[in-house]
């Protein structure tokens, strides 16, 4: 599978293999995280989510990792499919309010 | 069950009018973000409504106000329009209260001449 330690604006994955998108996030009084998912034309799909009293959360396919000591969020995607290839984003809740978008990483599956 | 719907899908301006976008929430949400996605960024937050009114503002200028009414509906105005306006703006609606997502619609895609 495809993995990287830092923020890459884009991945390669190949289909089939596991994908794992990394993002830092600024501000350590954030508790609640989401990823999103946004393809070409469309807007943000959320995908799924976690809040700061877990490190660890599940979904379909997905997994979505958080490390509050470096600040550092991780969305892993098993066995990538061709309608993975879109941009994913990281969002964390500063407040009760806004969203404070992470930079994207665009994913491209290969056949 | 409808989600987030934002019309129109696409509009052209010239520099100086003023547009208006609208947006319906999801059913049972009763909160509605407007942001600003420029070409190749992550979206921008301009301001959150609840209740009818503003609650939180992002980095923006007074150029932009909204609106929420009595059904959730909320609209995006735009006043004196500048180049660097030319954006998807996109609209998330959510209910009140801690740790809810914020669901997104497909966005206005405003370009200005």
């Amino acid at each position: 599978g495809e993995s990287v330690g830092l923020h890459l604006p884009t991945l390669s994955v190949q289909e089939g293999d596991n994908s794992i998108i990394n993002c830092a996030y600024s501000n350590s009084a954030s508790d609640y995280f989401i990823w999103y998912k946004q393809e070409s034309g469309k807007g943000p799909q959320f995908i799924i989510d976690i809040r700061s009293n877990m490190d660890k959360r599940q979904g379909q396919r997905v997994t979505v990792l958080l490390n509050k000591t470096v600040k550092h969020l991780s969305l892993q995607i098993a066995a990538t499919q061709p309608g993975d290839s879109a941009v994913y984003f990281c969002a964390e809740n500063p407040n009760d309010y806004k969203l404070s978008f992470g930079a994207g990483t665009t994913v491209t599956v290969r056949a | 069950d409808a989600g987030v719907t934002q019309s129109p899908t696409h509009l052209i301006k010239t520099r100086g009018q003023q547009v208006t976008l609208r947006c319906s929430p999801k059913s049972g949400h009763d909160t509605v973000s407007w942001y600003q996605q420029a070409l190749g960024q992550g979206p921008q937050f301009i301001f959150q409504y609840y209740e009818e009114e503003e609650r939180q503002r992002g980095n923006f200028p007074d150029r932009f106000s909204g609106h929420q009414f009595p059904n959730y509906s909320s609209e995006l105005n735009v006043n004196a329009l500048l180049l660097g306006d030319s954006a998807l703006y996109l609209c998330a609606s959510s209910l009140q209260g801690l740790a809810q997502p914020q669901h997104f619609g497909d966005g206005t895609r405003l370009s200005i001449l």
